[in-house]
């Protein structure tokens, strides 16, 4: 059963800081999805990372998967409020079927 | 294009009836797949499908079934639902080669009673 570990579960921070949510597993992934997810709406994905060792930025985003496949990372610099909301990880399975498995996910609140 | 959409919004059913959640994908995706989002929980994998077949099943019970028509879209159907089945129910759709970019509705927001 392959488990991905999301942490920390919830970050407050003051507008302008920087953070990191971390991502981690013993299993391997085909791949790494983030999301963001405001309340009681459906999670929007933010990226898709596939290759070992991949960086991808978006904006103020930055978002890597580890050399093994197992790992990622999210760093936001300069947190602004309107990053505020839950971040979620998920790992590509592809076995029968193509599922996601999800972290439990990090609340983030960026006070102004 | 088209999002994913999912219907209805709210549901409110008592214990032991059944319910069916409606969901149609995103323009040109031809997989569709179910996760269960408990509160304070990351969405739980039910099951997939691709071609109007199930094309994987996560740890639910066989009262959890589906449905995919030849448009792609798609039925969740719980029989004899239960208090825990309370929940966040989302459809996710995406289509190969990267079927596991998956594009997520909004949600049907189930509360069992």
């Amino acid at each position: 059963t392959q488990l991905l570990e999301q942490s920390p579960q919830f970050l407050s921070i003051q507008e302008g800081e920087n953070l990191t949510v971390y991502c981690n597993s013993s299993s391997v992934f085909s791949s790494l999805q983030w999301y963001r997810q405001e309340p009681g709406e459906g999670p929007v994905l933010l990226v898709t990372v596939v290759t070992g060792g991949e960086v991808k930025k978006l904006k103020r985003l930055t978002f890597q998967f580890g050399d093994a496949r197992k790992d990622s990372s999210l760093h936001i610099t300069a947190a602004q409020p309107g990053d505020t909301g839950l971040y979620l990880c998920a790992g590509g399975v592809m076995e029968y079927g193509n599922k996601l498995v999800f972290g439990a996910g990090t609340i983030l609140r960026v006070k102004s | 294009e088209t999002g994913v959409t999912q219907s209805p919004t709210h549901l409110i059913k008592t214990r032991g009836q059944q319910v069916t959640l409606r969901c149609s994908s995103q323009s040109g995706h031809n997989t569709v797949s179910w996760y269960q989002q408990a509160l304070g929980q990351g969405p739980q994998f039910i099951f997939q499908y691709y071609r109007e077949e199930e094309n994987g099943r996560g740890n639910f019970p066989p009262r959890f079934s589906g449905l995919q028509f030849p448009n792609y879209s798609s039925e969740l159907n719980v029989n004899a639902l239960e208090l825990d089945d309370s929940a966040l129910y989302l459809c996710a759709s995406s289509s190969p080669p990267r079927v596991d970019e998956q594009f997520f509705g909004p949600g049907t927001r189930l509360t069992v009673l």
